[in-house]
């Protein structure tokens, strides 16, 4: 079983839409969380971190849930700069971070 | 630009030769993160630093593979009679260790791409 797992998508949406992303852990030590985005043959950008509480920037917000070891993203009012691939990442305290595979986000006109 | 930079963005290179990369981390950050990436996959862990100390390397570090940080600022990871299996992209990311959530940040990425 992967560490980290996410659906590969891709997701199409229109212009407007709320999308949701789901991720799963398999290690209940994990610590820290992360949803990175990342260009195709760019980098991977740090989009939020995600706190237990939940929080929300702007049109984006992230929920935790430890007790089902999983990491929503939830993406309101889509735009078309939105396409690209998420990437749910955890951290075990370890200091590496450990990536799922990404889901892939396309939003049309 | 402040941000994590890396040289070179690209290197075509021939199987057998050696290649060595280089990284410069945010000027503040103390940690300093090496990761490859292939196709399709999420970038994975393969070694990092605190400081110049090289803390933990992943099982994916072949001993065909070296880093270091040898004054605790850049780092080089060089890779010695490179396989066509080691075609990838390779990303440095840092972070400053502060508080109970440090967040890394990464470089552009050096694709290696092996003939």
């Amino acid at each position: 079983r992967k560490e980290v797992e996410q659906d590969p998508g891709p997701f199409n949406v229109p212009e407007g839409a709320t999308v949701a992303f789901n991720c799963t852990y398999s290690n209940s030590a994990s610590q820290s969380f992360f949803w990175y985005r990342q260009d195709c043959r760019k980098e991977p950008k740090l989009l939020m971190s995600v706190y237990s509480s939940g929080n929300e920037d702007g049109r984006f917000t992230a929920q935790l849930n430890r007790a089902s070891q999983y990491i929503s993203l939830l993406i309101r009012d889509s735009k078309l700069s939105d396409s690209a691939t998420y990437l749910c990442v955890v951290d075990l305290r370890t200091d590496k971070l450990i990536f799922g595979t990404g889901t892939r986000l396309q939003v049309f006109p | 630009d402040t941000g994590v930079s890396q040289d070179p963005r690209h290197k075509i290179t021939k199987r057998g030769q050696n290649v060595t990369f280089r990284c410069d981390p945010i000027s503040e950050h103390n940690r300093l993160y090496w990761y490859r990436q292939t196709l399709g996959q999420g970038p994975e862990f393969l070694t990092y630093f605190q400081n110049e100390a090289q803390l933990e390397k992943s099982r994916l570090l072949s001993d065909r593979f070296s880093a270091e940080r040898p004054k605790g600022s850049f780092s080089t990871l060089e890779i010695q009679r490179t396989e066509q299996g080691d075609s990838a992209m390779y990303l440095c990311a840092s972070s400053l260790v502060a508080g109970a959530l440090y967040e890394q940040y990464f470089g552009p990425g050096t694709r290696l791409t092996v003939t």
